[in-house]
């Protein structure tokens, strides 16, 4: 069973320039979220989604957005890139369901903002 | 930023020992996960626990669920070189699916 796929893995963009990370969930996995991990701040949620609604959203500002296809697979998006915003990139796969998700994560996608 | 307070927050240790960490919150979670991570990879389940006061093994390794929902902590017995890496708590409520909350971690360094 293949496991959460992450592309690209290493990517370095330009101040101002936008960036879209693509994640393949699990197969049979209808949850996708996205993580961001900096040394700083360490391991913070961005969001959720689920059916291709976004379930849940972490406290980051609007440049950061995603999108969930039918078939599961997600995409999230950066827009006008900061230096602040070079950072590994996690997405996370889980069944979907209440009362205990068992949540995998992919190995990350890379960004250094120049 | 970090809900959890994990600790310690590293340890140095010589091979064979045994580690012990963990996590407590303020808040009362439904699944408690360990996951170690290695460097420029993604964090690797460990350990799942969705009952308050479970106990689950993994090879050597050994996690409990807390009595009041709000704790977990995570055994390594006989530490070995590839123990090496940082392991992180995480709390999930629940229903949040796929939303955890995370700890800050705990780096091992084991020495031969």
């Amino acid at each position: 069973k293949a496991g959460v796929t992450q592309t690209p893995r290493y990517l370095i963009k330009t101040r101002g320039q936008q960036v879209t990370l693509s994640c393949s969930p699990i197969s049979g996995h209808r949850s996708v979220s996205w993580y961001q991990q900096t040394p700083g701040q360490g391991l913070q949620f961005l969001f959720e989604y689920f059916s291709e609604t976004q379930r849940n959203k972490g406290n980051f500002p609007g440049r950061f957005s995603g999108r969930q296809f039918s078939n599961s697979r997600s995409e999230m998006n950066v827009s006008t890139l900061e230096l602040g915003d070079s950072a590994l990139y996690l997405c996370a796969s889980a069944p979907g369901r209440s009362g205990g998700n068992t949540i995998y994560f992919g190995e990350g996608s890379w960004l250094t903002v120049v | 930023g970090q809900q959890l307070n994990q600790s310690p927050q590293s340890m140095f240790i010589q091979e064979g020992e045994d580690v012990s960490m963990n996590c407590t919150s303020s808040s009362i979670f439904n699944t408690w996960l360990w996951y170690k991570q290695d460097p420029g990879e993604g964090p690797v389940l460990l350990i799942a626990l969705y009952k308050a006061g479970e106990l689950t093994s993994n090879g050597r390794l050994t996690a409990q669920f807390g009595i009041t929902r709000k704790d977990s902590f995570l055994n390594i017995s006989a530490s070995i070189p590839s123990d090496v890496g940082i392991y992180f708590c995480a709390g999930q409520l629940y229903d949040s699916w796929g939303k955890l909350q995370f700890g800050a971690g705990t780096q091992v360094v084991v020495t031969p």
